[in-house]
């Protein structure tokens, strides 16, 4: 069984920019959520999608936008970069998604921006 | 605003000491209560997954306990090892199902 996997693992990019974030979901998992880490904070939950679906969302602004696929991977862009876009990002698997599912990250994606 | 809180934000104690951390979290809303391990350089692991009132799980040397009526969970490490060092999150998971995060505590045990 293969666990969730991130890539670029770093990146860096200047204001203004958009950026893609990868993740493959754990096999036999059909939800994924992403979380961004800022420094000295937990993680905040930007968005969950199941079975190809959006089916939550944080408090980010609509630039931070997702993808699912039918395999169940995820991406995840943001346009417009800021400075404040500075974070790791983590995608999370799990089976079904319920309350009580356990989550399995990955080991993030650093973005730094300039 | 769901806020989870986290206490103490850091702990040093001395391989062998048994020490626990805190998690509070408002009671209304609760749907459970998720407890992580994040190691440096690697991903956050789960620890516990906790729903009922009275709760008490283990694994190990680490065990954890869940109060929802008054909104906290303690995490417990007995006899606390350097690999044990870790930043432990707990996360309350809400009726939209999105985990909302604690800041985590940041535990270092000496050799």
């Amino acid at each position: 069984e293969t666990g969730v996997t991130q890539s670029p693992t770093h990146l860096i990019k200047t204001r203004g920019q958009q950026v893609t974030l990868r993740c493959s979901s754990q096999s036999g998992h059909n939800t994924v959520s992403w979380y961004q880490q800022a420094l000295g904070q937990g993680p905040q939950f930007i968005f969950q999608y199941y079975r190809e679906e959006e089916n939550g969302r944080g408090n980010f602004p609509p630039r931070f936008s997702g993808l699912q696929f039918p395999n169940y991977s995820s991406e995840l862009n943001v346009n417009a970069l800021e400075l404040d876009d500075s974070a790791l990002y983590l995608c999370a698997s799990s089976r079904d998604g319920s309350a009580t599912g356990e989550l399995f990250f990955g080991e993030g994606s650093r973005l730094t921006v300039l | 605003i769901l806020n989870v809180e986290q206490s103490p934000q850091s702990l040093h104690v001395q391989e062998g000491d048994s020490t626990n951390f805190t998690c509070s979290f408002p009671s209304s809303n609760f749907y459970a209560l998720h407890w992580y391990r994040w190691e440096t350089a690697k991903s956050p692991e789960a620890l516990f997954v906790m729903t009922l009132n009275g709760d008490e799980k283990k694994k190990g040397r680490i065990s954890a306990t869940l109060n929802t009526k008054e909104g906290y969970s303690y995490l417990y490490i007995k006899g606390s090892q350097p690999e044990d060092s870790a930043t432990y999150l707990c996360a309350l998971r809400d009726s939209s199902y999105k985990l909302i995060f604690g800041s985590g505590t940041r535990l270092l045990v000496r050799p």
